[in-house]
């Protein structure tokens, strides 16, 4: 069995504040992990995975994110917010053998303030 | 790489009418996901395919839904006798776990209006 948690359904910051979303996973095999991006009225963009290699990962438009096994954090982070950055960002996992299903959080809206 | 390709991107119909849903994968991507995504709720796992074999279903998917994928390249998700319910974004992913990047593709989803 598998779950994801994001803490906080908003996030508010402003441009140029550090962002962080928060995601803690359960998972009863090692996982892989994903973030994806959300945009209105659009498909799920792969924004970095996380797939057993270096725990810390970097990825597209200035996004990164450290997998922690200790603490079953995958928190997404990003140095300097820009306001093309808003959107809704959501946590996945997927086990690393059999399905690959993935199963998402409930999504975090990242609000960027000019 | 195309990408993946859902049609169509819109569609509204009245309570109790059949619809039809068609999801274009990545060539190569042998397995296929569909997803239901209703508003301020992430994805929900509803059913996947490898090549043509339909592996797993959700508890999500009662009776009035089916979903095909006849010759291992495009599917599509049927819903009978539509119910205001059934209102979402219809995502279809696919994937090549073969693949060491295991990066799922999703498509830019079809959305449900039941009226």
């Amino acid at each position: 069995a598998q779950s994801v948690t994001q803490l906080g359904s908003h996030v508010s910051v402003s441009e140029g504040a550090l962002v962080l979303l928060r995601c803690n996973y359960s998972s009863s095999v090692p996982p892989y992990l994903f973030w994806y991006v959300q945009y209105p009225n659009q498909g799920l963009q792969l924004l970095l995975k996380y797939t057993s290699a270096a725990t810390l990962v970097k990825g597209i438009n200035g996004f990164e994110a450290e997998f922690k096994k200790s603490e079953t954090s995958f928190h997404l982070t990003k140095p300097s917010a820009h306001m093309s950055d808003a959107a809704e960002y959501f946590c996945a996992v997927t086990p690393s053998g059999g399905s690959y299903i993935p199963t998402f959080g409930r999504g975090t809206s990242l609000i960027v303030h000019p | 790489d195309t990408g993946v390709s859902q049609d169509p991107r819109h569609k509204i119909t009245k309570r109790g009418q059949n619809v039809t849903f068609r999801c274009d994968p990545i060539s190569e991507h042998n397995r296929l996901y569909w997803y239901r995504q209703t508003l301020g709720q992430g994805p929900e796992f509803l059913t996947y395919f490898q090549n043509e074999a339909q592996l797993e279903k959700s508890r999500l998917l009662s009776d009035r839904f089916s979903a095909e994928r006849p010759k291992g390249s495009f599917s599509t998700l049927e819903i009978q006798r539509t119910e205001q319910g059934d209102s979402a974004m219809y995502l279809c992913a696919s994937v090549l776990p073969s693949r060491s990047d295991y990066g799922y593709t999703f498509g830019s989803g079809t959305r449900l209006t039941v009226v």
